[in-house]
């Protein structure tokens, strides 16, 4: 059963312009996201982070907001370029389970267009 | 420059052979991964290791094995006995003393079953 889940698995945004990912969760006890950045034929690179103590955590044009109640954060890529293109994937951990034990999203394919 | 290596980086199996995937990290972590991704799948979890000589099962574990003899190497076998192994195999490490949940990944392995 995914726990976390990208509902979209593809945006074109023009370059510009504000990318919105979403991501949504069902386990309650997730208390620390996280988004990754991956390109073809290569590992993911980690992006941003929050944890559940805010709603908002800024890192240049990457924004990531959470809404706990309801169980959903999304990242935001203001203005957007040609290099964000790339698949994300949006993962979650519970800090007192298993060390480093993340659930992660199937990924959405973000394209950025000139 | 610390990372981690994974090799080979694409790999081409006959059916009912066993192939071992190496991961070698320099980057002093505990805690070390093996995910798969398949198209549409995102990461699925195959078997992490927090510990020298100390691993757990994952989400996917059927058909793998690994060992710990050493901090720096996770190597993941996939057995005749995996129905489906035609995958990107991702190894990842991670910080060993608290769960920020970020890890790091290395550049995957390509496994293609003839």
């Amino acid at each position: 059963d995914q726990q976390v889940k990208q509902n979209s698995p593809s945006l074109s945004v023009q370059e510009g312009r504000i990318s919105i990912l979403n991501c949504d969760y069902t386990n309650s006890m997730f208390d620390y996201f996280l988004w990754y950045k991956k390109y073809p034929a290569e590992g993911p690179t980690f992006l941003i982070s929050i944890s559940s103590i805010k709603d908002k955590n800024e890192d240049g044009r990457f924004t990531v907001f959470l809404n706990k109640s309801a169980k959903h954060l999304s990242l935001h890529i203001v203005p957007s370029q040609p290099g964000d293109s790339a698949v994300y994937f949006c993962a979650a951990s519970a800090r007192g389970s298993t060390l480093g034990r993340l659930y992660f999203g199937r990924g959405t394919q973000l394209t950025v267009w000139p | 420059d610390g990372g981690i290596t994974q090799s080979p980086k694409y790999l081409f199996r006959k059916e009912g052979q066993n192939v071992t995937l190496s991961c070698e990290q320099n980057l002093n972590h505990d805690a070390m991964y093996w995910y798969r991704q398949d198209p549409g799948q995102g990461l699925r979890l195959i078997y992490y290791s927090q510990i020298v000589n100390d691993f757990q099962k994952g989400d996917i574990a059927e058909g793998y094995s690994v060992s710990r003899e050493k901090k720096e190497s996770f190597p993941l076998t996939v057995t005749s006995a995996q129905k489906n192994p035609t995958a990107f195999y991702l190894c990842a490490s991670s910080i060993g003393s608290w769960n920020t949940g970020e890890l790091f990944f290395g550049e995957g392995s390509r496994l293609t079953v003839l």
